[in-house]
């Protein structure tokens, strides 16, 4: 089923903790991407990485961290420094060719 | 860097009927454009792209144009059909002549098709 996964599916989190979104993809791609999904606002990208070992901000970078040290993964933190961390969150990886998408992660802030 | 404007933010017509959405881009060494369709509670797939050497790409019901002068590129769906009903996203990026990895996928912010039977 595309041959990328996201876990959990659905994450619960208090104020002021941090939380990592995992997402790990067996399809040998090297580029990796962490997108943001509000209603209305379409997909925003929040970090991505071309290679492992080194990876970039996006627009929305601000609160968020992340890792590349193995090919297959890409962990997305979020901080308690996001001030609105409530979404749904798509990892997605790619060749020159197309983006495959996981299945997502909700997160709520309760 | 890039940006891509996607309209309209949503769009009904009734089953049969063509729709279309436009989307623009800012970047002139942008060369690959998908199209993407997101299905309630699922993921985002991959519906049509063209790259920037063809004017027009067609797969049965659904057709892209692309216009480089005017930096700006349509989806089109005929008969359309309640199936169709998702949120549709185009995106933009300068990947598909780099060498090595994808250059960066930026996304318009959507567009919810409704098709009324």
């Amino acid at each position: 089923d595309g041959g990328i996964t996201q876990s959990p599916k659905y994450l619960f989190r208090k104020e002021g903790q941090n939380v990592t979104l995992s997402c790990e993809q067996n399809l040998n791609h090297d580029a990796m991407y962490w997108y943001r999904q509000d209603p209305g606002q379409g997909l925003r990208l929040i970090y991505y990485s071309q290679i492992v070992n080194d990876f970039q901000k996006g627009d929305i970078a601000e609160g968020y961290s992340v890792s590349r040290e193995k090919k297959e993964s890409f962990p997305l933190t979020v901080t308690s420094a996001q001030k609105n961390p409530t979404a749904f969150y798509l990892c997605a990886s790619s060749t020159r060719q197309e983006a495959f998408f996981g299945q997502g992660t909700r997160l709520t802030v309760v | 860097g890039e940006n891509v404007e996607q309209h309209p933010s949503t769009l009904s017509v009734q089953e049969g009927d063509s729709a279309v959405i436009k989307c623009t881009y800012s970047d002139s060494a942008s060369n690959y454009f998908p199209w993407y369709k997101q299905e309630l509670g699922k993921r985002p797939q991959l519906i049509i792209d063209i790259r920037s050497n063809v004017g027009e790409k067609k797969d049965q019901r659904i057709a892209v144009t692309l216009n480089k002068t005017a930096k700006h590129f349509s989806l089109h769906i005929t008969e359309t059909q309640p199936e169709d009903s998702a949120v549709y996203f185009c995106a933009a990026s300068r990947g598909a002549n780099y060498g090595g990895s994808q250059g960066n996928l930026i996304f318009g912010k959507g567009t919810k098709l409704s098709v009324k039977p």
